[in-house]
């Protein structure tokens, strides 16, 4: 099975500030088939990004992903208040599908 | 709107039984692919089952393979999962969880969860 690794385990950063999360993965993720999907305590997760650099319907283009292969990267231009969360990246290219451990972004 | 609400989680004893449904509307149910994903409690996100939006297809993480069944009703645009022999590591919120198309691996829409105890 392809393992995604994230990093940092956790981001303390001010609203405001750019954030970068990484995934890696142990195998190369066919067709870039990776997404990047936000949840906040008590909810369900929600999609951002899928395709690697594809933004979700009505997502914020605050918003990015880029990357291919087994390194991938995703990125909050400004981050808002409301995006104080843990973030997961998830490889659909292969099975099983499997998940990152998640990086939690946290105020400062 | 999207609409994804499951329901059927509880409290079952190690061995037992559990039968998770998925009732989805605001879009044409009988045309995309579903998966179940679980979360454990304070953990990470688990892939457990996908089913083709025809049931022909049907996949199973390791984990639940020969132990849980997925199904679907499209004429009742219902989604299960049978889940039997039940071990305290099943314990999780189970998410129903929209393929972006007939036969889609990839994700979109995530239902609110429910709540699947394993305990004596």
């Amino acid at each position: 099975e392809i393992v995604l690794t994230q990093s940092p385990g956790t981001l303390s950063l001010s609203p405001g500030e750019r954030a970068t999360l990484s995934c890696r993965a142990s195998q190369s993720v066919d067709n870039n088939n990776l997404a990047w999907l936000q949840q906040k305590p008590g909810q369900a997760p929600r999609l951002l990004i899928h395709g690697a650099s594809s933004r979700a319907t009505g997502i914020p283009d605050r918003f990015s992903g880029s990357g291919s292969g087994t390194d991938f990267t995703f990125t909050i231009s400004r981050l808002e208040p409301e995006d104080f969360a843990v973030y997961y990246c998830h490889q659909y290219g292969r099975s099983p599908r499997t998940f990152g451990q998640g990086t939690k972004v946290e105020t400062k | 709107e999207v609409h994804l609400v499951e329901s059927g989680g509880g409290l079952v004893q190690p061995g037992g039984s559990l039968r998770l449904s998925c009732a989805a509307s605001g879009f044409t149910f009988s045309a995309y692919s579903i998966n179940w994903v679980r979360q454990a409690p304070g953990k990470g996100l688990e892939w457990v089952s996908y089913i083709s939006s025809n049931g022909d297809t049907k996949h199973y993480a390791d984990s639940v393979k020969g132990r849980f069944t997925i199904s679907r009703d499209n004429a009742q645009n219902s989604l299960y999962l049978q889940m039997n022999s039940l071990r305290a590591e099943d314990t999780a919120v189970y998410y129903c969880v929209r393929g972006s198309c007939g036969d889609c691996w990839a994700i979109d829409y995530w239902g609110q969860g429910t709540l699947v105890t394993v305990s004596s």
